[in-house]
């Protein structure tokens, strides 16, 4: 099945500095990737709507200048927290879809952040 | 817009006991649907999905899921747990028209007990 990677797994940051996960596609061109986030014990809600090429959509009340989404190729799309705060902690999760008549989504394992 | 409600929160089943998660959605449209596990600190896994055609889909696991249109429902059942399906499960829901984001309910815990 295809697969989906991102990057950092975790990782660890002091407040106010800026942390970039990756979210790759590894045997299959992405044409939108979806990023969420899932706090503790919590579901998955939906962030942002990244389509190759184009600007991303965000979610109501999502702030995008805090949040910035680059899917500059079929097979990336980068988030970007920018000046990190503790109450950015969570577990950030992106999905690829390719396109077409094809509704499956397939999940990355995630990034666990901690800002201390 | 669409909405997903997951009735149980927690669910505690012995094992070899009979598994039925509620899932109800909100959308005036065609959905496609579907049924995800997270085991505990692993990412998400789909268990089966329904797009179209018969309404009962077979996933992997054993599971199965049913979807009644008139009833907005999507259920999940196994008939006959294990201690390894001790996980939080979420049922999921995006339009039937391309790429489209889905819908997370809150997930249902289950644990399963020897």
């Amino acid at each position: 099945g295809a697969v989906v990677s991102q990057h950092p797994s975790r990782v660890i940051c002091k407040s106010g500095t800026s942390v970039k996960i990756e979210c790759r596609s590894l045997d299959f061109q992405a044409t939108t990737m979806f990023w969420y986030r899932q706090f503790p014990k919590q579901s998955l809600m939906l962030m942002a709507t990244s389509n190759e090429g184009s600007k991303a959509t965000y979610e109501q009340g999502v702030e995008k200048d805090k949040f910035l989404i680059n899917h500059a190729s079929l097979t990336l799309s980068t988030l970007t927290v920018a000046s990190a705060h503790p109450e950015d902690s969570s577990f950030y999760i992106c999905s690829a879809a390719s396109g077409g008549m094809s509704y499956e989504q397939y999940f990355g394992p995630g990034t666990r952040l901690t800002v201390t | 817009a669409q909405s997903v409600s997951q009735h149980n929160h927690h669910v505690i089943l012995s094992e070899a006991a009979s598994l039925e998660l509620g899932c109800n959605y909100s959308y005036g449209g065609t959905v496609n649907l579907f049924w995800y596990v997270q085991y505990p600190g692993q990412h998400l896994q789909l268990l089966l999905k329904y797009f179209s055609g018969d309404p009962l889909v077979k996933g992997i696991k054993g599971f199965e899921a049913e979807f009644i249109k008139s009833k907005f429902s999507f259920n999940l059942r196994k008939p006959s747990v294990q201690w390894s399906d001790t996980a939080e499960y979420f049922c999921a829901v995006n339009a039937n028209s391309g790429n489209t984001p889905l819908v997370f309910g809150k997930g249902t815990r289950l644990s399963v007990i020897a």
